[in-house]
């Protein structure tokens, strides 16, 4: 059965920082790795999402990489901004539908 | 595009209680998706069709909870009867191609509280 860990569970970082948040998953059979952003009261937005063949993907100040046969995946962000606060989940999708980390919420200081 | 489109927003029933939940998906998508989100267990999935028809519901919890999708715009997950450890934040998710390898698109949740 498939696990998704993600540590930390909670991070608070100064205004300007760059910051990695971990994604690890039991079993390497994938066929995707999702990574979503959660606001206080709202649904999820997917941010990035990476195919089992591909290695990193890039949106904006966000960098998602996935490391299939060690079970990793981090998701950087560049120059933090107040507004990235929130929860960032870390989904995987395999021959079932996603299976869900519970997340690293996020604090971006000003 | 409205996106996915969940009612209630909030819903505050009494134990014992019948609570019916609906979730309209983003017009053309043909997958839908039925999350139940606590602190303890984080997001997990209870159901999900395929073109309208129930593919896996190994995570419903219980009979108490029942799931349908009678046309492509419309989906109701149901609990009867409902216990305060069903307080949670339900969520619907729609995707397009192939629901699994697809990006999933979130409606705004439904927070229940059984008192």
């Amino acid at each position: 059965k498939q696990e998704v860990t993600q540590i930390p569970a909670a991070l608070s970082v100064p205004e300007g920082e760059n910051l990695v948040l971990n994604c690890s998953f039991t079993d390497s059979a994938i066929y995707n790795l999702q990574w979503f952003r959660q606001d206080p009261g709202k649904g999820l937005t997917s941010l990035l999402l990476i195919q089992s063949s591909q290695r990193e993907q890039t949106s904006g100040r966000l960098n998602a990489s996935l490391d299939k046969s060690s079970g990793r995946s981090t998701l950087y962000i560049a120059a933090s901004q107040p507004g990235d606060s929130a929860t960032y989940l870390c989904a995987v999708g395999g021959n079932t539908p996603l299976v869900f980390g519970k997340g690293t919420r996020l604090s971006v200081i000003a | 595009d409205a996106g996915v489109i969940q009612s209630p927003r909030h819903e505050v029933t009494e134990m014992g209680q019948e609570v019916t939940l609906r979730c309209k998906p983003i017009s053309g998508h043909n997958s839908l998706f039925w999350y139940r989100q606590t602190m303890m267990r984080g997001l997990e999935l209870l159901i999900y069709f395929n073109n309208n028809v129930p593919i896996d519901d190994s995570g419903m919890p219980e009979d108490r909870f029942s799931a349908k999708m009678p046309n492509a715009s419309f989906s109701t997950l149901k609990i009867q009867p409902s216990e305060p450890r069903d307080s949670a934040v339900y969520f619907c998710a729609s995707s397009s191609i192939g629901g699994i390898t697809d990006t999933q698109y979130f409606g705004p949740g439904t927070r229940l509280t059984v008192l």
